[in-house]
């Protein structure tokens, strides 16, 4: 079946800095997704990637969907507290079907 | 818009009892999906359903687990008898119908389930 991988795994940071992080994948796929998951809560839809070399922001996000079609990265300019929490990438197969990586746990220290 | 809405939000059942969660996706999301997650890790799928039509259930545990949405729009997902191992966050996630953009999956708050 299709293997997703994130890095890192873990990452403490200072407010204000910034920060990168990707995803590969063993399978090529058409759709990547970003979501953040605070404690206590499903995940929330952050961007969404249509097309290989796409690059898409929202507010300090910023996801580029990989030339390759294998990999994703998303970067956080300006970090701040409420930006802690996990973010997982995740693919979209041809029926929809929404597969998770295993997801980048990010701690922002004040 | 109104959310995902799933419950209960948390509950405790001992082995080998039986435990039933329910999900109201968006209105008109034709697509509906159940995820497992355990602690530290990402979701796992369990099923999907396109209206009350089964898509995808190759994760299902089918000895325990049971999923239903007969009517095409609510769902319950069933575990009988549960295992320690099933202690999770269940999540109910929705989204519009198959093909193209904007089909993206929208989740609940999920239910959290304790065995012991």
């Amino acid at each position: 079946g299709q293997q997703l991988n994130q890095s890192p795994q873990s990452m403490f940071i200072q407010e204000g800095e910034d920060v990168s992080m990707n995803c590969t994948s063993s399978s090529i796929f058409n759709t990547w997704l970003w979501y953040k998951q605070d404690p206590g809560e499903g995940p929330v839809l952050l961007i969404a990637l249509y097309k290989a070399g796409e690059l898409t922001s929202n507010g300090r996000l910023t996801a580029q969907f990989g030339i390759t079609r294998k990999d994703s990265f998303l970067n956080i300019s300006a970090s701040i507290p409420s930006d802690v929490g996990i973010y997982f990438c995740a693919l979209k197969t041809s029926y929809d079907k929404v597969i998770f990586g295993p997801g980048t746990s990010l701690s922002v220290i004040p | 818009e109104a959310g995902v809405a799933q419950s209960p939000r948390y509950k405790i059942i001992e082995k080998r009892q039986s435990v039933a969660f329910w999900c109201n996706p968006i209105s008109g999301h034709a697509t509906l999906y159940w995820y497992q997650q355990i602690l530290g890790q990402g979701p796992k799928l369990l099923i999907q359903f396109q209206n009350n039509g089964v898509v995808d259930d190759s994760q299902l545990p089918k000895d325990r687990f049971s999923a239903e949405r007969l009517k095409g729009v609510d769902s319950t997902l069933k575990i009988q008898p549960a295992k320690l191992e099933d202690s999770a966050v269940y999540l109910c996630a929705s989204s519009w119908e198959t093909g193209g953009r904007n089909t993206e999956a929208f989740f609940g708050q999920g239910t959290r389930l304790t065995v012991v």
